[in-house]
C-alpha cells in the first residue's frame, strides 16, 4: 500500500524538543520531495518546511526557521523533523506529505494522518 | 510572501447545488494553484493541481480555473460526500502558503 505514516509526537514543555518521523512505502522514495505541515487545533494548513529528493534543497517557514531542521534518509525511506526551543504556537497536528515537481507541480498528492504534537506546561 | 486569499469562508449548500470557491493570489503564481478537501480528523486530499488539472481518482464534478491572480473550484452537483473544507495551496515560491479555508456546509 502506498502510505506515509508518522510518529513521534507528543506532550512537551515549552523549550523542550521533539523529533518526529515518517515512514514512506510503496513508492519510490527517492523520487519525491517531502514536506511537513501542521494544522493548529481549529485552524487551517500550515507549511513548516520542505525537503528535495537528495536533500540538496531545504526551505522552512520563518515562523520554525533556526529551530527546526528537517532531514531525511533515503536508506530507511524515512523523513525526519527536529523541533527544539518548542513554543505553545508549535502545538499542532503534523502531517508528512510528498510532493513531485513534474507530475503535479509540487502539489502534496499524498498526506499521513498526522502526529499531534502538544507543548505546555 | 504569496499571500492566499480564500472566499467565502464558509457557505452553505444543498446536495445538487453547484458551489463555487475563489482563491485570489497576491502575486503572479503561474497556475502553480492546488486545491483540497479536508474531512475532519482526515488528512487533506488533493483534488486539483496546477490550477485545472483533476488529481486521479477524484470525480469529474470538481473543477478548477484560473484568470490571472484569480482560481475557482467548482463543484458542479454536491454530493453527501463532498461536505468538508477545503484549502487552495501556491507551489510557486517558498514559503508555500494556504488559503484560509472554506467549510461547505449542509443546508
Amino acid at each position: 500500500e502506498v502510505q506515509v505514516v508518522e510518529s513521534g509526537g507528543g506532550l512537551v514543555k515549552p523549550g523542550g524538543s521533539l523529533r518526529l518521523s515518517c515512514a514512506a512505502s510503496g513508492f519510490t522514495f527517492t523520487s519525491y520531495s517531502m514536506n511537513w505541515v501542521r494544522q493548529a487545533p481549529g485552524k487551517g494548513l500550515e507549511w513548516v518546511s520542505s525537503i528535495s529528493s537528495s536533500s540538496s534543497y531545504i526551505y522552512y517557514a520563518d515562523s520554525v526557521k533556526g529551530r527546526f531542521t528537517i532531514s531525511r534518509d533515503n536508506a530507511k525511506n524515512s523523513l525526519y523533523l527536529q523541533m527544539n526551543s518548542l513554543k505553545a504556537e508549535d502545538t499542532a497536528v503534523y502531517h508528512c506529505a510528498r510532493s513531485d515537481f513534474t507530475l503535479t507541480q509540487d502539489a502534496f498528492d499524498m498526506w499521513g494522518q498526522g502526529t499531534m504534537v502538544t507543548v505546555s506546561s | 510572501d504569496i499571500q492566499m486569499t480564500q472566499s467565502p469562508s464558509s457557505l452553505s449548500a444543498s446536495v445538487g447545488d453547484r458551489v463555487t470557491i475563489t482563491c485570489r493570489a497576491s502575486d503572479s503564481i503561474n497556475r502553480y494553484l492546488n486545491w483540497y478537501q479536508q474531512k475532519p480528523g482526515k488528512a487533506p486530499k488533493l483534488l486539483i493541481y496546477a490550477a485545472s488539472s483533476l488529481q486521479r481518482g477524484v470525480p469529474s464534478r470538481f473543477s478548477g480555473s484560473e484568470s490571472g491572480t484569480d482560481f475557482t473550484l467548482t463543484i458542479s452537483s454536491l454530493q453527501p460526500e463532498d461536505f468538508a473544507t477545503y484549502y487552495c495551496q501556491q507551489s510557486y515560491s517558498t514559503p508555500r502558503t494556504f488559503g484560509q479555508g472554506t467549510k461547505v456546509e449542509i443546508k
